[in-house]
């Protein structure tokens, strides 16, 4: 079955500069999911979507911006990072914004420098 | 706001012993609570979830919760345990009273659980 696809699986950034990551949810999940996971932590919420539009936010800072595009799948931007930042992020979709668990994807590993 | 607690950093079971993760919440509304577990390096994976009905919930590979309204609890279990069940178990969250109104709200998890199952 197909799953969440999530790229690039690994990336490494020196401190100010941009990244971006991307996120392919499963076919037919109009709702997507973006969480930031420190090492030995708690996966943080950082903000959703659902049918294009921004549904919930979290923790995101102000440098990061999500969005989701017309064929469903999300982008993660992220500026002036810092080492903090440093991080899994995982994107997870799910076929029902309530009730519907989420499937998460692989997670991008950022590395900041 | 809604919260999750995982009381326990780490569990021990010898193989073939039940076991049981423990996960409290809190929220304002109505709960949905679901379960997930992450092995080194990899995504979470679903185990099962509450969302009405039957106060016992059976998941995926023999897993099973018991969702306590009074106790707000929902306590991961399963009767027999495997070296292959150890990993790190997250309890989450979601308030049915929902915080944008929207749907999709996010999940509030955990500090997570590491399971160790000793042959």
């Amino acid at each position: 079955a197909a799953g969440v696809i999530q790229s690039p699986r690994h990336l490494i950034k020196e401190k100010r500069e941009t990244a971006t990551l991307k996120c392919y949810p499963i076919p037919r999940h109009d709702t997507v999911y973006w969480y930031q996971q420190g090492p030995g932590q708690d996966p943080q919420f950082l903000i959703s979507f659902y049918e294009k539009m921004q549904s919930d936010k979290g923790s995101i800072p102000d440098r990061f911006s999500a969005q989701q595009f017309s064929d469903y799948h999300s982008e993660l931007n992220m500026s002036s990072l810092e080492l903090g930042d440093s991080a899994l992020y995982f994107c997870a979709s799910s076929l029902d914004p309530n009730t519907g668990e989420l499937f998460f994807g692989e997670g991008s590993r950022l590395t900041v420098l | 706001a809604q919260s999750v607690a995982q009381p326990e950093d780490q569990v021990n079971v010898a193989e073939g012993n039940p076991l049981t993760v423990k996960c409290t919440y809190s929220v304002s509304g109505n709960p949905y609570l679901f379960w997930y577990v992450q092995y080194p390096n990899r995504g979470l994976q679903f185990l099962l979830k509450y969302i009405t009905g039957d106060n016992l919930v059976k998941g995926s590979y023999g897993f099973e919760a018991e969702f306590n309204k009074s106790q707000t609890s929902f306590h991961l279990k399963k009767p027999s345990a495997l070296v292959s069940d150890s990993a790190l178990y997250f309890c989450a969250v979601r308030d049915w009273g929902g915080r944008s109104g929207g749907g999709a709200d996010g999940l509030t998890f955990g500090k997570g659980t590491h399971l160790i199952i000793q042959p």
